[in-house]
């Protein structure tokens, strides 16, 4: 079956450092890949999407690419902000003739910016 | 456009009750989905419901269920509560049932068991 790893942290950075939450998946066929955002008492907002190899999805700083070769997709933020303090998840769903749709979902990474 | 709407947001029962939890996609969505998020096991997939008819299962037992309205609103429903089945429980909606497409999650239900 489809899986998703991430590490899980927590990770703790200081204002302005350097992001990278790595991520991996496992698929049989050609999946969409998602990185989806939670805040503290909220539910899941998407944060990004690639929907194809070698595409790129990019939201409010955030980027990631769709690396099929290497089965990855790897959230990076250049400059982070306390604002981004959340729970990060890597997620995948994946055509099958529509009679398996859903999102699986990586364990989430808890990621906290000090001032 | 109002978002995804799940009631009630808190929840407290006792073991060997039922409950019943709602969910009103966005206008216009017609794939629901339920996912359980606790602690330990993260966010796992429930099920999925399009045009009133569940498509997709994940590995729950069958005291989970739910159902989906002509509207699209869904409920799900547990039956016999576990003390293990405390958790949030997210609801999703997708305008279609494509891969590619985004699913719009509602802020959940967060059920405590006692």
């Amino acid at each position: 079956g489809n899986s998703v790893t991430q590490m899980e942290g927590p990770v703790t950075l200081s204002e302005e450092a350097f992001l990278t939450i790595n991520c991996t998946y496992t698929a049989t066929g050609y999946p969409s890949l998602f990185w989806y955002v939670q805040y503290p008492g909220e539910g899941l907002q998407l944060l990004l999407k690639a929907t194809k190899a070698d595409d790129k999805g990019s939201n409010k700083g955030f980027e990631a690419t769709y690396r099929k070769e290497t089965t990855s997709f790897h959230l990076e933020k250049g400059s982070v902000q306390v604002s981004d303090s959340a729970v990060y998840f890597c997620a995948l769903s994946e055509d099958s003739g529509g009679s398996n749709y859903k999102l699986t979902f990586g364990k989430g990474t808890l990621l906290t910016v000090n001032p | 456009k109002a978002g995804v709407t799940q009631t009630p947001r808190y929840l407290i029962k006792t073991r060997g009750q039922q409950v019943t939890l709602s969910c009103s996609p966005i206008s216009g969505h017609r794939s629901v989905s339920w996912y359980q998020q606790t602690p330990g096991q993260g966010l796992q997939f429930l099920f999925e419901y399009f045009s009133e008819t569940q498509r997709n299962k994940g590995n729950f037992p069958g005291r989970f269920s739910g159902r989906q309205f002509s509207n699209s609103r869904s409920e799900m429903n547990v039956s016999t509560l576990e003390l293990g089945d405390s958790a949030l429980y997210l609801c999703a909606s997708s305008l279609n049932r494509q891969a590619r497409e985004r699913a719009f999650f509602g802020q959940g239900t967060r059920l405590t068991v006692v």
